[in-house]
């Protein structure tokens, strides 16, 4: 069965500290987004990792992707309260078009 | 013009009512995706309709009704639906069908089924 998974579910950290939110996926892809969605808002696209190795930088978030691991990271620097929202990974399987989402990571910074 | 437009924003209906869900894009983009989701979780791919055809359907129940009537338009048609339909239902887009493309969402509409 394919699985997306994110941890931390939840994250409460202070501002202008730093941490990483972690994606693993079970299934073969060399393709993987991540979206923010604030409450009650849809989904904004973040980043686009397009081959293993790749790292890409906005502003105080910077994703990479580790295909060989299935792992993709978004870490956080200096955290600011108006990165409060919802991060979503995205894997879409190699050969498919289907588009399966992480089970999202709440993040909550504190001023 | 990179917007994808769904209307309504907002929708009450009752279990006996017939409604439908409309979703624009003019990107030229050729695939379109109808998403759920409920509170809290991740959303759910529902439909994939790539060039006006439907190329998934998530095994998802006869009360919703795809409908791609050209390639700027996107339908979803409403019917005897319940309580537990109720959730945020997101369109979305992309340039093709297939992995390597960025999906662009549209705002959602908020479903109420009373």
């Amino acid at each position: 069965e394919l699985k997306v998974e994110q941890n931390p579910l939840f994250l409460s950290m202070q501002e202008g500290k730093n941490y990483t939110i972690y994606c693993n996926y079970s299934t073969t892809s060399d393709r993987l987004y991540w979206y923010r969605q604030d409450p009650g808002k849809s989904l904004e696209s973040l980043f686009v990792l397009l081959s293993n190795g790749a790292v890409k930088q906005e502003g105080r978030l910077m994703a990479s992707l580790d295909t060989k691991a299935r792992l993709s990271t978004l870490h956080i620097t200096a955290a600011v309260h108006d990165l409060s929202a919802t991060y979503f990974c995205a894997v879409v399987p190699s050969g498919t078009y289907k588009y399966i989402f992480g089970t999202g990571t709440r993040l909550k910074v504190l001023a | 013009d990179t917007e994808v437009t769904q209307t309504p924003k907002h929708l009450v209906m009752g279990m006996t009512n017939k409604k439908s869900l409309k979703c624009e894009q003019h990107m030229g983009h050729r695939a379109m995706y109808w998403y759920k989701q409920k509170a809290k979780k991740p959303p759910e791919l529902m439909f994939v309709y790539s060039y006006e055809k439907l190329s998934i359907n998530e095994s998802v129940p006869s009360r919703f009704s795809p409908e791609c009537p050209n390639s700027s338009l996107l339908n979803l048609h409403l019917h005897a639906l319940q309580p537990e339909d109720s959730a945020l239902y997101l369109c979305a887009s992309s340039q093709g069908p297939g992995e390597a493309y960025e999906q662009y969402f549209g705002p959602g509409t908020r479903l109420t089924v009373t």
